[in-house]
């Protein structure tokens, strides 16, 4: 029940293509769904977040989508650019469980010029 | 920008050995967090960090591994004796409080652990 199931396992786009990954939750308690973007040597770095509040939310090229009743979470990449080439996990956390993040698999997103 | 910083970037270590992997999380943060990552893996969590004493430790966190904050500004995972299966890249973050929980985690760049 603690799981975050991420799909797909890896994505390939062209530049100025949408990139979309999916992820599904089963924990109703969990209510901060934040966006993690991983460099090949680096660590997590935050790129979005959103709580079940909103259904959707959007920094520049980057959107989450959110359907509470669905328990699914989505990351959108618009206008995809070879610098967005990194891997991608999702998470959620619980606000009574001290906000460790539950992550999901990952995803290797590919972007060829 | 204040920035989790984690030391070394790579310990190789002979299985059995004892390590310990250092971190300085952001200066005004008061949550600590450690994480793992075995190689092509998820990020898995191993244990939360508040008010001087574990908040939260997962499965992965047994008798084996402990967590300090000797000082005011480091924060440590030691392994007392490791397993092969303990080689993960070692990640700590660190969030501060704010007035509502779920303030966002800022990761260091890990420290990769070899067991040899």
């Amino acid at each position: 029940q603690q799981q975050v199931k991420q799909s797909p396992q890896s994505l390939i786009v062209q530049k100025g293509g949408i990139s979309i990954i999916n992820c599904a939750y089963e924990n109703t308690a969990f209510d901060y769904f934040p966006w993690y973007q991983q460099f090949p040597g680096k660590g997590p770095a935050l790129l979005i977040a959103i709580r079940p509040d909103v259904s959707e939310k959007k920094e520049g090229r980057f959107t989450i989508s959110f359907n509470k009743s669905a328990k699914q979470f989505s990351l959108h990449i618009m206008d995809s650019q070879p610098g967005d080439s990194a891997t991608y996990f999702c998470a959620a956390s619980n606000i009574d469980n001290t906000d460790k993040l539950i992550f999901g698999t990952g995803t290797r997103l590919q972007v060829f010029p | 920008e204040p920035e989790v910083t984690q030391t070394p970037s790579h310990q190789v270590t002979q299985m059995g050995q004892e390590v310990i992997l250092r971190c300085v999380p952001i200066s005004n943060h008061l949550y600590f967090y450690w994480y793992r990552q075995i190689l092509g893996q998820k990020v898995e969590f191993l244990v939360s960090f508040y008010n001087n004493e574990i908040s939260e430790k997962s499965e992965i966190f047994d008798d084996q591994f402990s967590v300090e904050r000797p000082d005011g500004s480091n924060f440590t995972l030691k392994i007392r004796s490791t397993k092969l299966e303990d080689s993960a890249m070692y990640f700590c973050a660190s969030s501060d409080p704010g007035f509502v929980s779920n303030q966002p985690q800022h990761f260091g760049d890990g420290t990769r652990l070899s067991i040899l």
